[in-house]
């Protein structure tokens, strides 16, 4: 069946770094790619999709590109800052929505 | 524009009893969403509502059951709580029939705890 598998966290880095997680999928139909981000005491919210290959979804600097030949869709952001500390969820969407077991991010000052 | 809700905020319970949780979606949005998440693990697809009909259902057994409302709001059932029941259940509202390019927004969730 479907499934999404991102990187392990946490993740931890300093304020201004580069940042990538990783996402790949496997999916027998052609779905739609999500992340989304938890901020701590908060639900889920939508960052960014990608609805076909090679599609680029970006929001608030984060960017990802759906690349259907490597089944991937990785996050990545030029400059984090400490308020991107959250849990980051990729996901994929075809007759129902897949997540990731998420991705603790910590960014320190 | 309001968002998705959800209630209660938190609740506990004792294994074997039974549970209603509540949500009312975002405005104008027809299609409501249900999952169950584990402390520390991505969110589980339970099943979803499109015009109060179910149209989808993940890998969870009979006692996790759900209505839709014509106002489209919903609830979420479970009958004979155990104790892997605890967890945060997330509700998502769209705009759609369920085709994989709708966008799901999330309320805040519940937060179930089965002593």
């Amino acid at each position: 069946g479907d499934s999404v598998t991102q990187m392990e966290g946490p993740v931890t880095l300093s304020e201004e770094a580069f940042l990538t997680i990783n996402c790949t999928y496997t999916a027998t139909g052609y779905p739609s790619l999500f992340w989304y981000v938890q901020y701590p005491g908060e639900g889920l919210q939508l960052l960014l999709k990608a609805t076909k290959a090679d599609d680029k979804g970006s929001n608030k600097g984060f960017e990802a590109t759906y690349r259907k030949e490597t089944t991937s869709f990785h996050l990545e952001k030029g400059s984090v800052q400490v308020s991107d500390s959250a849990v980051y969820f990729c996901a994929l969407r075809d007759d129902k929505i897949i997540f990731g077991k998420g991705t603790r991010l910590h960014i320190l000052p | 524009e309001t968002g998705v809700t959800q209630s209660p905020t938190h609740l506990i319970k004792t294994r074997g009893q039974q549970v209603t949780l509540r949500c009312s979606s975002q405005s104008g949005h027809n299609t409501v969403s249900w999952y169950q998440q584990a402390l520390g693990q991505g969110p589980q697809f339970i099943f979803q509502y499109y015009r109060e009909e179910e149209n989808g259902r993940g890998n969870f057994p009979p006692r996790f059951s759900g209505l839709q409302f014509p106002n489209y709001s919903s609830e979420l059932n479970v009958n004979a709580l155990e104790l892997d029941d605890s967890a945060l259940y997330l509700c998502a509202s769209s705009l759609g029939s369920g085709v994989s390019t709708d966008t799901q927004y999330f309320g805040p969730g519940t937060r179930l705890t089965v002593l």
